[in-house]
C-alpha cells in the first residue's frame, strides 16, 4: 500500500516563505506522480490550488507555486497572509489509475 | 457555472449500504470523469475512487470490494454505492470532477456527511 507523506504542521511568519512537502514513504515523486495541492479551510471543501506538479488553478494567486524539490512535490507559499493559515493536502497519481491522498499539513500562520 | 451536489442519507445503520448521488450542473456529465473523496471527521482525504461518464470506473484498492459506481446521463448525475458500512465509513463525502486531460480535480461539492450508526 503507497503511503504519502507530509508534514503534520508547519508554521510561517506573515510576509514570510513557506514550502510544505509530499513524499512517498518508499521512492522519489516525480512529474509522473502528478501531484496536486489542495487547500481546505474548517468546515469548507476543499479547493485546488495545483495540478500535475506546478499547474495553477483558475483563480489561484501566483504567491503559491508547486515544483518537485529533491525527491518530492513541493507547494511554495510566498507572502503568507493570516487567510491562508489552514490545512494542505497533496495527492498523488500511484498507477492504475489511482489517487493517493497525503494525510494533510495544518499551517499557522503566526 | 459548474456546480456539484452531493445529497443521500445522513444517517446509515452498520452492515447496509451507503448511496449517494451527486447533481452536476452547468456542464454535461459526457466525457468526463467524476470522482468521490471522503474525510473522516477530524482526519484526511481518501480518494475513493471515479467512474467515467461511459460507466466505467477505478477504485481505490483499499475500498474496491464495497464500493460500485455508477453514471445516469439523463439526470446528469453519478452515484456512489457502499457496502457492508462500518463506524470507520462515517464520514464528510465530496463529489468531485476529475478532468483527465489535465490530470485535475477542478469542481467540488460542498461534501455531505454521512453517519454509520444504530
Amino acid at each position: 500500500q503507497t503511503v504519502v507523506t507530509q508534514e503534520p504542521s508547519f508554521s510561517v511568519s506573515p510576509g514570510g516563505t513557506v514550502t510544505l512537502t509530499c513524499g512517498l514513504s518508499s521512492g522519489s515523486v516525480s512529474t509522473t506522480y502528478f501531484p496536486s495541492w489542495f487547500q481546505q479551510t474548517p468546515g469548507q471543501a476543499p479547493r485546488t490550488l495545483i495540478y500535475s506538479t506546478n499547474a495553477r488553478s483558475s483563480g489561484v494567486p501566483d504567491r503559491f507555486s508547486g515544483s518537485i524539490l529533491g525527491n518530492k512535490a513541493a507547494l511554495t507559499i510566498t507572502g503568507a497572509q493570516a487567510d491562508d493559515e489552514c490545512d494542505y493536502y497533496c495527492v498523488l497519481y500511484v498507477g492504475s489509475g489511482t489517487w493517493v491522498f497525503g494525510g494533510g499539513t495544518k499551517l499557522t500562520v503566526l | 457555472q459548474v456546480q456539484l451536489h452531493e445529497s443521500g442519507p445522513g444517517l446509515v445503520k452498520p452492515s447496509e449500504t451507503l448511496s449517494l448521488t451527486c447533481t452536476v450542473s452547468g456542464v454535461s456529465i459526457h466525457g468526463h470523469y467524476w470522482s468521490w473523496i471522503r474525510q473522516p471527521p477530524g482526519k484526511g482525504l481518501e480518494w475513493i475512487g471515479y467512474v467515467y461518464y461511459s460507466g466505467s470506473a477505478n477504485y481505490s484498492p483499499s475500498l474496491k470490494s464495497q464500493v460500485a459506481m455508477s453514471v445516469d446521463t439523463s439526470k446528469n448525475q453519478f452515484s456512489l454505492r457502499l457496502t457492508s458500512v462500518t463506524a470507520a465509513d462515517t464520514a464528510m463525502y465530496y463529489c468531485a470532477r476529475y478532468e483527465d486531460t489535465w490530470r485535475e480535480f477542478d469542481y467540488w461539492g460542498q461534501g455531505t456527511l454521512v453517519t454509520v450508526s444504530s
